[in-house]
């Protein structure tokens, strides 16, 4: 059964510095890895979709990158803002299912 | 843009009742999704679909049934409300079986 680990559970950084955020998962035949991000009490917005085949993927000021073979995905905001300020879900997919995080709380103080 | 929508926002309900909670995508995707997400469990699959009729359980189906009659349209149902099913329900699609997923804004369900 696949596990997927975010670490570490909670950040809150000064407005302008950059983000790192972490997911490793266990078993690494996955077809693909996807970031979201969670505003309280709403659905989840899809960010970034890494296919097993890449080494990264670039959307603005994110960046994340994928290392298969070590289970590991990042996740980097560049020049955080406090609109940045959620919760950041990474789900990687086996057999047409995705498992997910439990998730990085982000917290950008202005 | 892709555009999941959910029936409701807020629902509370008894024990016993029966409940719909009711997912519409209009980007023609082929497959459906329900999760449920509780604090410390995170989200997890109940049911989905990859195709008008079909279903699959996920790693959660007890207590739960799906319904997909039309493409756009995947129903879940709680034939029974139980306290133990006050959650928020969240429902996605996806183009095919590896393409990204898109999730609607959530039902937050209370079972009283």
């Amino acid at each position: 059964k696949q596990e997927v680990t975010q670490i570490p559970a909670a950040l809150s950084v000064p407005e302008g510095e950059n983000l790192v955020l972490n997911c490793s998962f266990t078993d690494s035949a996955i077809y693909n890895l996807q970031w979201f991000r969670q505003d309280p009490g709403k659905g989840l917005t899809s960010l970034l979709l890494i296919q097993s085949s890449q080494r990264e993927q670039t959307s603005g000021r994110l960046n994340a990158s994928l290392d298969k073979s070590s289970g590991r995905s990042t996740l980097y905001i560049a020049a955080s803002q406090p609109g940045d300020s959620a919760t950041y879900l990474c789900a990687v997919m086996n057999d047409y299912k995705l498992s997910f995080g439990a998730g990085t709380t982000v917290t950008v103080r202005a | 843009d892709v555009k999941v929508t959910q029936s409701s926002r807020y629902l509370v309900k008894r024990t016993g009742e029966k409940v719909f909670l009711e997912c519409v995508q209009d980007m023609d995707h082929e497959n459906m999704f329900w999760y449920r997400q509780d604090p410390g469990l995170g989200l997890r699959l109940i049911y989905f679909s990859y195709d008008v009729k079909m279903k699959e359980k996920g790693d959660i189906p007890e207590g739960y049934s799906v319904s997909r009659e039309k493409k756009e349209r995947f129903s879940l149902i709680l034939e029974s409300a139980s306290t133990n099913q006050t959650s928020m329900y969240l429902c996605a699609s996806s183009l095919a079986e590896f393409n990204e997923q898109f999730f609607g804004p959530g039902t937050r369900l209370t079972v009283l």
